[in-house]
């Protein structure tokens, strides 16, 4: 069965520091999204992504935060320079799309840690 | 804005009671609703959904109905199992936007043997 992989599992990183976390869709869906979860937090939603631009962003989705579909397969999230409260699960998600069905599919989440 | 509220945690069962989570949403025009659930140590995995008013949504023998009139989607379990021990959330999927899901806190359900 299709699924939605994430890199790394867990990534640790120094205050000020670039991170980029990655993510590789199920390989026909066309809508893709990043959420994050604060531990013991509810999920928050970031940014979605259609045809190849930011669709929608939230207000947690600031400057410091950028996306990028570099190829046909991976999806990306970069945050330029971490901050303590960046510490979180970020989880990548895709969905199929208003014709094949609007249910997201998650990956296992990359669990961030700002030193 | 659109929002969703769910039943605060943890809830601690006997295996084999009945479950409920509650789950009520706000939201402009007719969201489609979800239940994900958060097994320890793991991601988010879509339980069930509805898309309308008045489906009921089943899988591993937990249903939910989409109610308009009380703009609910309460989870139910006839008989849980420690298995079913995790977090479970209520989500909805707003008819506007490319569809993200606006989440609730999460019910942290906990089934003793």
């Amino acid at each position: 069965e299709p699924e939605v992989t994430q890199t790394p599992s867990h990534q640790v990183t120094q205050m000020g520091q670039e991170v980029i976390l990655r993510c590789v869709p199920i390989s026909n869906h066309l809508y893709f999204y990043w959420y994050r979860q604060i531990l013991g937090q509810k999920v928050e939603f970031l940014v979605s992504f259609y045809n190849n631009e930011i669709s929608e962003k939230s207000e947690i989705f600031d400057d410091q935060f950028s996306v990028e579909r570099p190829d046909g397969s991976n999806f990306t999230l970069k945050i330029r320079s971490t901050k303590l409260e960046d510490s979180a699960m970020y989880f990548c998600a895709s969905s199929a799309g208003l014709a094949g069905g609007i249910e997201q599919f998650f990956g296992p989440g990359t669990r961030l840690t700002v030193l | 804005g659109d929002s969703v509220t769910q039943m605060e945690g943890p809830v601690t069962l006997s295996e084999e009671a009945f479950l409920t989570i509650n789950c009520t949403y706000t939201a402009t025009g007719y969201p489609s609703l979800f239940w994900y659930v958060q097994y320890p140590g793991e991601g988010l995995q879509l339980l069930l959904k509805a898309t309308k008013a008045d489906d009921k949504g089943s899988n591993k023998g937990f249903e939910a109905t989409y109610r308009k009139e009380t703009t609910s989607f309460h989870l139910e379990k006839g008989s849980v199992q420690v298995s079913d021990s995790a977090v479970y959330f209520c989500a909805l999927s707003a008819p506007w936007g490319n569809y993200q899901l606006i989440w609730g806190a999460g019910t942290k359900l906990i089934i003793k043997p």
